[in-house]
């Protein structure tokens, strides 16, 4: 089966931290992968996407990707309490496009 | 940018009546789709793809005559919970391609009671 883990939480981090989150992926022909932020009854949001290894920054946002280790994480910077929400790590597999999500981590920033 | 507009936004049924949700891309041709379901605190789950002009795909477990999925035309894509259940009270999305990357609706909170 492949799968998606990620590290449930929840995760809290002080207001102006850095949060950190992690996701390993099974399936070694995945080619692109996707963090995507969900608020509660509210459909994903696409923060950001990485294919090559390495670092991809976006504003606050950094994308890391290790095909080698199958992991990718997503570090958000100067956290805010408006960050607080469920981070979705999605794999990009090799059959029709489908995106396979791993079980998201929520993420709470305090004041 | 890539819009795909879900409706309902909440419905609330009967169990044993069935249920429509629509998803339109509007500004684009979606020739592929994807319908997630996702229950409280847990993932999206994959249920089926959906392509245009043709049978939908489903994923294992998902039954195909209580799920069902049309997709007449390059903007629209419907699923259709048949005979609904209490069990099928979930949050259902729908997601289509765009340029390499996935836009999706808004979701449809079902419930059945």
């Amino acid at each position: 089966q492949k799968e998606v883990e990620q590290n449930s939480g929840p995760l809290s981090v002080p207001e102006g931290a850095i949060a950190s989150l992690n996701c390993t992926y099974s399936d070694r022909g995945s080619q692109s992968f996707f963090w995507y932020r969900q608020y509660s009854g509210k459909s994903p949001e696409l923060i950001m996407f990485i294919y090559s290894n390495g670092d991809k920054e976006d504003g606050r946002f950094t994308a890391q990707l290790n095909k080698a280790s199958q992991y990718v994480s997503l570090l958000i910077r100067d956290s805010q309490p408006s960050d607080s929400a469920t981070y979705l790590c999605a794999a990009l597999g090799t059959s029709y496009g489908k995106l396979t999500f791993g079980q998201g981590t929520i993420l709470t920033v305090h004041p | 940018g890539a819009v795909v507009s879900q409706h309902p936004s909440r419905v609330i049924c009967k169990s044993g009546t069935s249920v429509k949700i629509e998803c339109r891309s509007l500004d684009f041709q979606a020739t592929t789709m994807f319908w997630y379901r996702q229950f409280p605190k847990q993932s999206l789950m994959l249920m089926a793809t959906s392509n245009e002009g043709s049978k939908a795909t489903y994923e294992q477990g998902v039954e195909k005559d209580k799920f069902l999925i049309n997709h007449a035309s390059l903007t629209l894509s419907t699923l259709t919970v048949t005979s609904a259940h209490p069990e099928d009270s979930s949050f259902y999305i729908c997601s289509a391609t765009y340029r390499g990357g996935y836009t999706f609706g808004s979701g449809t909170r079902l419930t059945v009671v």
